[in-house]
């Protein structure tokens, strides 16, 4: 198995773009999440999807984010307009159900917003 | 909410010796404990987890012990070395299993 891929690896946008990351979980997979990792906040939980369906948004920061799972092997992470506060690494991970089984990262997209 | 509390920060010992980091968690309901080690430019990597009916388990040179009365794990590693080098991850999972809270991360340097 390939693990969990994302993409890009790297993104610099200007302040004002739209910028979308993209994750392909493991095949099997039911339970995708979305994480950001910074210095100053750690690894903190955006938004969790189990069978497709969006479960837990409240980690997601404002409206300018937003995630979509239109299927199982297809998860965006979408953010309009970015701001240079967004800057960090993104990450997807995958479960086989839920957040009680082994999260399977991927390697993350660095996301530089100047 | 869950909050996961990891000490220490960083953490410098010589290859051979062992190394122990502890977490501590608020949620008494939480009943999944994994730890996560990450390397440098990737993503965080599942190394051992312990769930809330045993109190410790054992992997080869990693060992992690949890305290449910206290609300506190540890992981243990044995014999170090230079590639265990990394940022180690506690993390807490909560009763409904739909949020992995973690800890602020230890980074571990093994010094040959």
């Amino acid at each position: 198995d390939a693990g969990v891929i994302q993409s890009p690896r790297h993104e610099v946008t200007e302040m004002g773009q739209e910028v979308t990351l993209r994750c392909k979980p493991i095949s099997g997979h039911n339970s995708l999440f979305w994480y950001r990792q910074t210095m100053m906040r750690g690894l903190e939980l955006l938004i969790y999807f189990n069978n497709n369906v969006p479960i837990d948004d409240s980690g997601m920061p404002e409206d300018r984010f937003s995630a979509k799972m239109p299927n199982a092997s297809f998860s965006t992470l979408k953010i309009q307009p970015s701001e240079p506060r967004d800057s960090a690494v993104y990450f997807c991970a995958s479960s086989l159900q839920g957040a009680s089984r082994p999260l399977h990262f991927g390697n993350g997209t660095r996301l530089t917003v100047t | 909410g869950e909050n996961v509390e990891q000490h220490p920060s960083t953490l410098s010992v010589q290859e051979g010796d062992s190394a122990v980091i502890k977490c501590t968690y608020s949620d008494s309901a939480s009943n999944y404990f994994p730890w996560y080690k990450q390397e440098l430019g990737k993503g965080p990597q599942l190394i051992i987890d312990i769930r809330s009916n045993v109190g410790e388990k054992k992997d080869q040179r990693i060992a992690v012990t949890l305290n449910k009365t206290a609300k506190h794990f540890s992981l243990h590693i044995t014999e170090t070395q230079p590639e265990d080098s990394a940022v180690y991850f506690c993390a807490a999972s909560n009763n409904a299993g739909n949020m992995l809270t973690f800890g602020g991360g230890t980074r571990l340097m093994v010094k040959p």
